[in-house]
């Protein structure tokens, strides 16, 4: 079991600057989930999907996040144009199905200068 | 509004001791709550999930309760052991909702 894998680890960019946050979730799992924390906030939901097609997106903040499901296996969150009120670490999670607990990946650290 | 709320301050106990951390919730009408262990630089790794008919579940050293009348979950670690040290967070979810709601966590430091 690889478990959930995220793409970058760590990112640093510059605002203005389009930052593309990549999720492969567990073989199987037909649930998938974005999340970011911070201090401040704590770990919030941004998007969830099942069976590759959005449900909830009213957690994303704005305009400037889009995500994207193309397939069981992939998954993508955007920032474009990138601000820094938007560095937080991004967490992907995946679960069987919805009703069960989520298996989450190590996040992206990112930070927006 | 709704709210999940977590003793924002550490827990610092001796090795050995029963550690006991607290959820408290309003305005929620949970069908289930789980625990995460969350460690610096990782993401949080699911421990436990009780259902909103239950009392009381245990695994292994964790044991959570629940009373919804009371609107609060315990979370103990009997017997804690440094490797025990990390932030814990409980997550609510109300019923025809399959969506988490996370509280911001509480960190546990077990000193040797």
């Amino acid at each position: 079991d690889a478990g959930v894998i995220q793409s970058p680890r760590h990112e640093v960019t510059e605002m203005g600057q389009e930052v593309t946050l990549r999720c492969k979730p567990i073989s199987g799992h037909n649930s998938l989930f974005w999340y970011r924390q911070t201090m401040m906030r704590g770990l919030e939901l941004l998007i969830y999907f099942n069976n590759n097609v959005p449900i909830d997106d009213s957690g994303m903040p704005e305009d400037r996040f889009s995500a994207k499901m193309p397939n069981a296996s992939f998954s993508t969150l955007k920032i474009q144009p990138s601000e820094p009120r938007d560095s937080a670490v991004y967490f992907c999670a995946s679960s069987s199905n919805e009703e069960q607990p989520q298996h989450f990946g190590d996040g992206t650290r990112l930070s927006i200068l | 509004s709704q709210k999940i709320e977590q003793n924002s301050e550490a827990l610092n106990i001796q090795e050995g001791k029963t550690a006991t951390l607290t959820c408290n919730y309003t305005n929620y009408s949970p069908a289930y709550l789980q625990w995460y262990r969350q460690d610096p630089g990782r993401g949080p790794v699911f421990l436990l999930l009780i259902r909103e008919n239950e009392k009381e579940k245990r695994k292994e050293r964790l044991k959570v309760t629940f009373d919804t009348t009371l609107k609060q979950s315990l979370f103990h670690i009997t017997a804690s052991q440094p490797a025990d040290s990390a932030t814990y967070l409980c997550a609510l979810t109300s019923g025809g909702s399959y969506i988490p709601t996370f509280g911001r966590g509480t960190s546990l430091i077990v000193h040797p």
